[in-house]
């Protein structure tokens, strides 16, 4: 049963760190999503990838966060310096992207800044 | 871009009755529509979906209908049952691309 794995499950770090939370999207799938959930804002889409490359990050701020794919079998997201706003469960999504337009869940990094 | 509503926020039923959730989009170039069920702590997982060349579509208990001209669609839940109570998400997309989602609905099975 083949699933999207998302590193670490949980973080817990101090203001100004910096924060790298990672994705192995389910072998073969070449759609990878990076999602931010909260109470507040609900599910926003952050950036996504298709063979590797960015095709839309315009719901992450620029200024401190990074998504890049350095392979097919991993997908990272970066903040850098953590602020305590940037709290939320970071959801990673894989999908074949087409044809088959499901999207597939990891299940996610909750990430607490203090 | 993509705006998605979903309504109710919160729904409450008896176990057995049906419960009914309701999205409208706004891109008209939206053709995918999936909802995802979250349990308190867990993965969004996909339940049902739908696509625009379809007006409904049924798997046991629960059904998709889509409205292309309304830009809406919603979700039926039949015969509730108490391990239905999660959040449910509704979602719009051009192809497999991005999606945007609906601000969920808090269903809650009263057994």
């Amino acid at each position: 049963d083949a699933r999207v794995t998302q590193t670490p499950r949980h973080k817990v770090t101090e203001m100004g760190q910096e924060v790298t939370m990672r994705c192995q999207p389910i072998l073969g799938h070449n759609t990878v999503f990076w999602y931010r959930q909260t109470m507040m804002q609900g599910l926003e889409l952050l950036a996504y990838f298709r063979n590797r490359a960015p095709l839309d990050d315009s719901g992450m701020p620029k200024d401190r966060f990074s998504a890049e794919m350095p392979d097919a079998t991993l997908a990272t997201l970066k903040i850098q310096p953590s602020e305590p706003r940037d709290s939320a469960v970071y959801f990673c999504a894989s999908g074949l992207g087409t044809g088959n337009y499901e999207q597939y869940f990891g299940p996610g990094t909750r990430l607490t800044v203090t | 871009g993509e705006n998605v509503e979903q309504h109710p926020s919160t729904l409450s039923v008896q176990e057995g009755d049906s419960a009914v959730i309701k999205c409208t989009y706004s891109d008209s170039a939206s053709n995918y529509f999936p909802w995802y069920k979250q349990e308190l702590g867990k993965r969004p997982q996909l339940i049902i979906d739908i696509r625009s060349n379809v007006g409904e579509k049924k798997d046991q208990r629960i059904a998709v209908t889509l409205n292309k001209t309304a830009k809406h669609f919603s979700l039926h839940i039949t015969e509730t049952q108490p391990e239905d109570s999660a959040v449910y998400f509704c979602a719009a997309r051009v192809n497999a691309g991005k999606s945007t989602f609906g601000d969920g609905t808090t269903l809650t099975v009263k057994p």
